[in-house]
């Protein structure tokens, strides 16, 4: 166990379904992470928090929408969402960089997502 | 635009002998490297780092090198075990930097 946990761990939805992933962390840190990892690609980070603010987002369309309530837990909601968006969603976390120290980040162990 | 990237995406080993996984990173202000290793249904599990001002660090039967000259990150496992086989992924990022890039991962099958 990381200290990350994520659910639901698999979930088929609808293209005009409304869902959300949900991300707890128990160690501390103050950043957390959503990921995209697709068959044959690269992890993608999508969205980045902070101390609950949002400091990056890579490009991610509208149809993700992130949240981040407190420092321990991080949704995805998730709307109208298309079938190339069927992947593994994996969140993070990690102590804050802004401090000065090099970090890792430790992972969930990610919702299997299918778009039908 | 600068990435991370791997040689190799499948490598086969037999069981006890050394595995060598190797990484190319272009973006050369990296100043922090990482290895996750990733089991199948599982999420991305640290094995070991390295900052930029070194060019080698040993953990438990594994060995990260960097040489900066050449952009070239591997992992060295020792005495490979089956509870080895997994993806490996390198990941560079930089200083106060959120933005880990992660390269594209090598599979390791360890043969019995």
């Amino acid at each position: 166990e990381t200290g990350v946990t994520q659910t639901p761990r698999h979930l088929v939805m609808g293209m005009t379904n409304k869902k959300s992933l949900k991300c707890e962390q128990h160690l501390g840190h103050n950043a957390m992470y959503w990921y995209k990892q697709s068959a044959k690609k690269p992890l993608e980070l999508m969205f980045v928090y902070n101390f609950k603010e949002q400091t990056e987002n890579n490009s991610v369309p509208s149809r993700f929408s992130p949240e981040c309530p407190n420092s321990s837990h991080l949704f995805l909601h998730l709307h109208t969402l298309q079938p190339e968006d069927s992947a593994l969603y994996l969140c993070a976390s990690s102590q804050d960089p802004v401090r000065g120290t090099f970090y890792e980040q430790y992972f969930g162990p990610g919702t299997r997502l299918t778009v039908t | 635009g600068e990435s991370v990237g791997l040689h190799l995406p499948t490598l086969s080993v037999q069981e006890g002998d050394n595995s060598i996984i190797n990484c190319a990173y272009s973006n050369s202000a990296s100043d922090y490297f990482i290895w996750y290793k990733q089991e199948s249904g599982k999420g991305p599990q640290f094995i070991i780092d390295i900052r930029s001002n070194m060019d080698k660090r040993q953990g438990q039967r594994v060995t990260v090198l960097l040489n900066k000259t050449v952009k070239h990150l591997s992992l060295q496992i020792a005495a490979t075990q089956p509870g080895d086989s997994a993806v490996y992924f390198c990941a560079e990022n930089m200083f106060n930097n959120n933005d880990m890039r992660f390269g594209a991962g090598t599979r390791l099958t360890v043969k019995p």
